[in-house]
């Protein structure tokens, strides 16, 4: 079955870079996501990536990809106070009934 | 702007009344899905719909229905509520092909 599973916290200083790791099981997964929840709101997504693709870079983000360990991550250079929030992995197989899986989410904590 | 509207935001109900959470999205998506947030848990799927009068179980479904009378609603339906059902509810509308959720900001369910 499918299962997505992150650690629950990481704290970092300001400045510095986080890495918020992610392990899933169903080796079908098409696209990734990473989405970021700030406190008193939904979720938004920040980036995706699709599972052909080993690496993909964004401005401050980075994702890698190892479809053989099915490790996701998300490196977020210099980080900063606002980028505070919990961050989910989620893994889409396609079409039905399990259109996204989400992972417990990862809290991410900058401090000043 | 697209939109994924819930309503309401806040709830404090008793054991055994009935209640509705409203969701709408203005996006044309066919697939609409409610999740439920708790605590080291991660985002859990109670129901989705793949299109006007088709919906399905999700992971945890007791206690919930659902209708989906019109693309655009997809409201979730507490016959009896639980304590147990005290939690964080997100309605979602994603977008075809599965590249991205769109979440509406939340409805916290208390119980008692």
């Amino acid at each position: 079955g499918e299962d997505v599973e992150q650690s629950l916290f990481l704290s970092v200083r300001e400045g510095d870079s986080s890495v918020i790791n992610c392990t899933y099981t169903d080796s079908s997964s098409t696209y990734l996501y990473w989405y970021k929840q700030e406190p008193g709101a939904g979720l938004q997504l920040l980036t995706y990536i699709f599972s052909n693709m080993d690496m993909k870079q964004d401005q401050r983000l980075t994702v890698l990809l190892n479809k053989k360990d099915k490790h996701l991550s998300l490196r977020i250079a210099d980080t900063q106070t606002g980028d505070s929030a919990i961050y989910f992995c989620a893994e889409s197989i396609g079409t039905g009934r399990r259109a996204l899986t989400f992972g417990s989410g990862t809290r991410l904590q900058v401090q000043p | 702007e697209a939109q994924v509207t819930q309503n309401p935001r806040y709830l404090i109900t008793v054991t055994g009344k009935k209640l509705t959470v409203t969701c709408s999205q203005n996006m044309n998506h066919e697939y609409m899905s409610w999740y439920r947030q708790d605590p080291g848990l991660g985002l859990r799927q109670i129901y989705y719909s793949m299109n006007v009068e088709v919906t399905d179980k999700g992971d945890v479904p007791e206690g919930y229905k659902v209708s989906r009378k019109e693309k655009r609603n997809f409201p979730l339906i507490l016959e009896s509520p639980s304590p147990n059902q005290t939690s964080l509810y997100f309605c979602a509308s994603i977008s075809g092909g599965n590249t991205e959720a769109f979440f509406g900001q939340g409805t916290r369910l208390t119980v008692v």
